[in-house]
């Protein structure tokens, strides 16, 4: 089975910019849960879509919003980006209801100059 | 609130020594758990999860992991390290009703020395 497969890997976006970040879910999987990574902050949960459905949402501004499609691929989105956006975001897919075995694809880094 | 601690920042070992990592969770329940292991430029690899049953779990890699409910720890460990093991390792959490959500540890970056 293909792993969690994100793109773009790399990214470097100016501030004010927006950005869409996607993820393609190991097969079978119908949870896709995303994190944003930073020296500062360490990992962080963004959300958590299910069968096209956000069912867990963390502490972060209105500006990062995400879907999931049918096919459960996710995107997630940052509109109106700060420098303080940079970071590695990481995407996971796991298969139905809680606590099951979470993978994690390579992440894409962004860079907000 | 739920947390991890990970009391270790930083941890230096020589190749073959023994390595042990500690994580300590606050929840009143019995959580997921799980490590993972990060290298430089990576994303997060699974090394190994309890979810019930026996407390020692064995991972990828030879590592193996101990659920204390007593101390609310699930500390990681290696007999030997290799100098392939250098990277960050994180505890993570996933708590009952939180559907997929982890909630991590600080990590703790392991430097192995030749």
């Amino acid at each position: 089975k293909a792993g969690v497969t994100q793109t773009p890997r790399y990214l470097i976006k100016t501030r004010g910019q927006q950005v869409t970040l996607s993820c393609s879910p190991i097969s079978g999987h119908r949870s896709v849960s995303w994190y944003q990574q930073t020296p500062g902050q360490g990992l962080q949960f963004l959300f958590e879509y299910f069968s096209e459905t956000q069912r867990n949402k963390g502490n972060f501004p209105g500006r990062f919003s995400g879907r999931q499609f049918s096919n459960s691929r996710s995107e997630m989105n940052v509109s109106t980006l700060e420098l303080g956006d940079s970071a590695l975001y990481l995407c996971a897919s796991s298969d139905s209801g809680s606590g099951n075995t979470i993978y994690f694809g390579e992440g894409s880094w962004l860079t907000v100059v | 609130a739920q947390s991890v601690t990970q009391p270790d920042i930083h941890i230096t070992v020589s190749e073959g020594a023994s390595l042990e990592l500690r994580c300590n969770y606050s929840y009143g329940a019995t959580p997921y758990l799980f490590w993972y292991v990060q290298s430089p430029g990576q994303g997060l690899q699974l090394l190994l999860k309890y979810f019930s049953g026996d407390t020692l779990v064995q991972g990828i890699k030879g590592f193996e992991a101990e659920f204390k409910r007593s101390q609310s720890s699930f500390n990681l460990r290696k007999p030997s390290v290799h100098w392939s093991d250098a990277a960050e390792y994180f505890c993570a959490v996933v708590i009952s009703g939180g559907y997929n959500k982890l909630i991590f540890g600080a990590g703790t970056r392991l430097a192995v020395h030749p």
